[in-house]
């Protein structure tokens, strides 16, 4: 059974630049949440997707977006890249949309913006 | 709205000393109550999780926590730590009829020889 992955492992942007962050779900898992985490922080929640749909979202601002494809992996994009927004990146997936799912968490992508 | 707090940000202690680490939530409604450990520069691993039935959950390498309803807490506990259970541990939490977490800050636990 493979895991949770995520891709790039780090990245540097200047700011105003655009971002995509990519997540591969765990076999059999149609569910995807997307989690920022700031240095010395807990994960805070961006949005969530299932079955390719937007399931709910996080306070984040428009220019934090996602996709969900038919294979069930997922990116997350980011626009108008801002200095606050350095932190690691964290994907989970889920069997499905029930609230008793358990998550399971790649390995995050670290974001530096200078 | 639903929150997570962890009264702890570092909780140092010595190899083979029991530990507890803090956990209250707040929140109207049911709720599910999850422990994630991180090891540095890693992704949160699960290590156990309240759904409902007993309120005593453990996890496979001897960590135990219990959910108390009445003080809304979810307190960590090991009996006897190893210099491996050093990372971070954070607690979230889950309403029921929602699938997202809320975490809380974290706690750092060093296990010093």
């Amino acid at each position: 059974e493979t895991g949770v992955t995520q891709s790039p492992t780090h990245l540097i942007k200047t700011r105003g630049q655009q971002v995509t962050l990519r997540c591969s779900s765990q076999s059999g898992h149609n569910t995807v949440s997307w989690y920022q985490q700031a240095l010395g922080q807990g994960p805070q929640f961006i949005f969530q997707y299932y079955r390719e749909e937007e399931n709910g979202r996080g306070n984040f601002p428009p220019r934090f977006s996602g996709l969900q494809f038919p294979n069930y992996s997922s990116e997350l994009n980011v626009n108008a890249l801002e200095l606050d927004d350095s932190a690691l990146y964290l994907c989970a997936s889920s069997e499905g949309g029930a609230g008793t799912d358990t998550q399971y968490f790649g390995p995050g992508t670290r974001l530096t913006v200078l | 709205a639903q929150s997570v707090t962890q009264l702890d940000s570092q909780v140092p202690v010595f190899e083979e000393a029991p530990v507890e680490l803090r956990c209250n939530y707040s929140s109207s409604v049911s709720v599910y109550l999850f422990w994630y450990v991180q090891y540095p520069n890693q992704g949160l691993q699960l290590l156990l999780k309240y759904l409902s039935g007993s309120t005593l959950v453990e996890s496979i390498n001897g960590f135990e926590a219990e959910f108390n309803k009445s003080q809304t807490s979810f307190h960590l506990r090991k009996p006897s730590v190893h210099i491996s259970d050093t990372a971070e541990y954070f607690c979230a939490v889950m309403n029921s009829g929602y699938s997202t977490l809320t975490f809380g800050k974290g706690t750092m636990l060093l296990v010093s020889p």
